[in-house]
């Protein structure tokens, strides 16, 4: 069974220009989860999908963050216009349920690099 | 900040040897999550232990659960030079689906 993948591993691009990063979750998973780790800080929850309904976007640190996950599948995270302290590793993760018993797979990440 | 933190922030031990990684956090959880990851890649679940668990075992892996104290521990028996990696402990929040994480214990085993 494939895991959760997430594309780009990598991306470089300038401070104003815009990234839109994907993920694709566990087949079956109706959880969805995105997280970031920027330099030298802990990793920090963004926002969590059940299906195509946004539950929870506490973490998601401004309105230059976009992230949508039409038809409950993939998901895809956008950032417009990036800044400097975008910069991070961000991760997807998914939950086949809620409640204490569910894991939460991880994807590989994405590195952003915002010059 | 809800955010956990972590001890050591690095350990260096021999190869044979056992590694404990202590971790504490702030918020109310319902479990708490060990997840490693080696350098450059992904976060891999390791082991989960719920709130109302006090100790549980994995291979080599033996995790505990202080709730009282908001703590948990991970020990790795019988280190390998494979687990020679970043571990993370990361709660899952009470009333809420998001983990918080610790910093992380760099962990290196040396042949």
């Amino acid at each position: 069974e494939a895991g959760v993948t997430q594309f780009p591993s990598h991306s470089v691009i300038e401070k104003g220009q815009t990234v839109t990063l994907r993920c694709d979750p566990i087949s079956g998973h109706d959880n969805l989860y995105w997280y970031r780790r920027v330099m030298g800080k802990e990793i920090k929850f963004l926002l969590h999908f059940v299906k195509e309904s946004k539950q929870d976007e506490s973490g998601m640190p401004n309105n230059r963050f976009l992230a949508e996950r039409t038809g409950g599948t993939y998901s895809t995270l956008k950032v417009q216009p990036a800044e400097l302290e975008d910069s991070g590793v961000y991760f997807c993760a998914s939950s086949q349920g809620l409640g204490p018993n569910y894991e939460q797979y991880f994807g590989p990440g994405t590195r952003l690099t915002v010059t | 900040s809800q955010q956990g933190e972590e001890d050591p922030q690095a350990l260096s031990i021999q190869e044979g040897e056992n590694a404990t990684m202590n971790c504490s956090y702030k918020t109310s959880i319902n479990n708490l999550q060990w997840y490693r990851q080696n350098s450059g890649r992904g976060l891999v679940h390791l082991i989960l232990i719920r709130s109302n668990e006090r100790e549980k075992h994995s291979g080599r892996l033996r995790v505990t659960l202080d709730t009282s104290k908001k703590s948990s521990s991970l020990l790795i028996t019988a280190s390998r030079a494979a687990d020679t990696a970043s571990y993370f402990c990361a709660g899952k929040v009470q009333g809420a689906q998001k983990l918080v994480f610790g910093q992380g214990t760099r962990l290196t085993i040396n042949p």
